[in-house]
């Protein structure tokens, strides 16, 4: 059971390039959430989805855009990568806003 | 306000000790909550969760106090691999969103 996957693991950009992260859920969770998590200030919501085709922003969604074509994906995309945007990225899902959230493993991003 | 605070820590406790962390939260219409731990580089992974006044697990306890708004995680006789970063967890009533606490990290030390 793969439970919840992300691609890829790191990732090193310039200034100004665009990428898209991949995440990947094989429990037919509604709920997906995107997170970044920096030193000191623990993991912060960047997009989450309540379900296939909607997206909402959470609390530091600048710079980044999300997707949910598909119940089982959500893609967090960054048009213009900043190095303020280097951080570790997890992605999570969840039956209901009031079960647990299962995580992937992360994403190291590094913007030089 | 936070929406969830911790205290960051750091807990340095030896093995076999008794450890207890708290989680102070805002919004009063929470109704689930949960501590997740986190080991360094690595993903959160569900620890524990509150849906009542608490639950017990092994050595691991939760307590809630709706009262006073807090959350609390005991951990009993210590072991080197609880070694690790716990975060409290508390999602909004009235959205869509997971809140986490900052995290405590604790070293449990020979």
């Amino acid at each position: 059971n793969a439970g919840v996957t992300q691609t890829p693991k790191f990732r090193v950009l310039k200034t100004g390039q665009s990428m898209t992260l991949l995440c990947a859920q094989d429990m037919n969770h509604e709920y997906m959430y995107w997170y970044r998590q920096d030193p000191g200030l623990g993991l912060r919501l960047i997009h989450y989805s309540v379900g296939e085709g909607t997206t909402a922003k959470g609390e530091v969604p600048d710079g980044y855009n999300v997707s949910r074509l598909k119940k089982q994906n959500f893609l967090l995309g960054l048009e213009s990568a900043a190095p303020s945007q280097t951080s570790v990225y997890f992605c999570a899902s969840s039956f209901s806003r009031n079960t647990e959230a299962f995580f992937g493993q992360g994403t190291r991003l590094t913007v030089v | 306000r936070k929406e969830v605070e911790q205290d960051p820590g750091p807990f340095n406790v030896p093995e076999g000790a008794t450890v207890a962390f708290n989680c102070t939260y805002s919004n009063s219409a929470s109704q689930s909550f949960f501590w997740y731990r986190q080991d360094c580089r690595k993903e959160p992974k569900l620890l524990m969760s509150v849906y009542s006044s608490g639950n017990e697990d092994g050595r691991f306890t939760a307590q809630l106090n709706r009262a006073s708004q807090y959350i609390s995680l005991l951990i009993r006789d210590s072991k080197l691999s609880d070694s690790a970063t716990y975060l409290c967890v508390v999602p909004l009533d009235t959205g869509n969103q997971f809140y986490f606490g900052t995290g405590t990290s604790l070293t449990v030390i020979p």
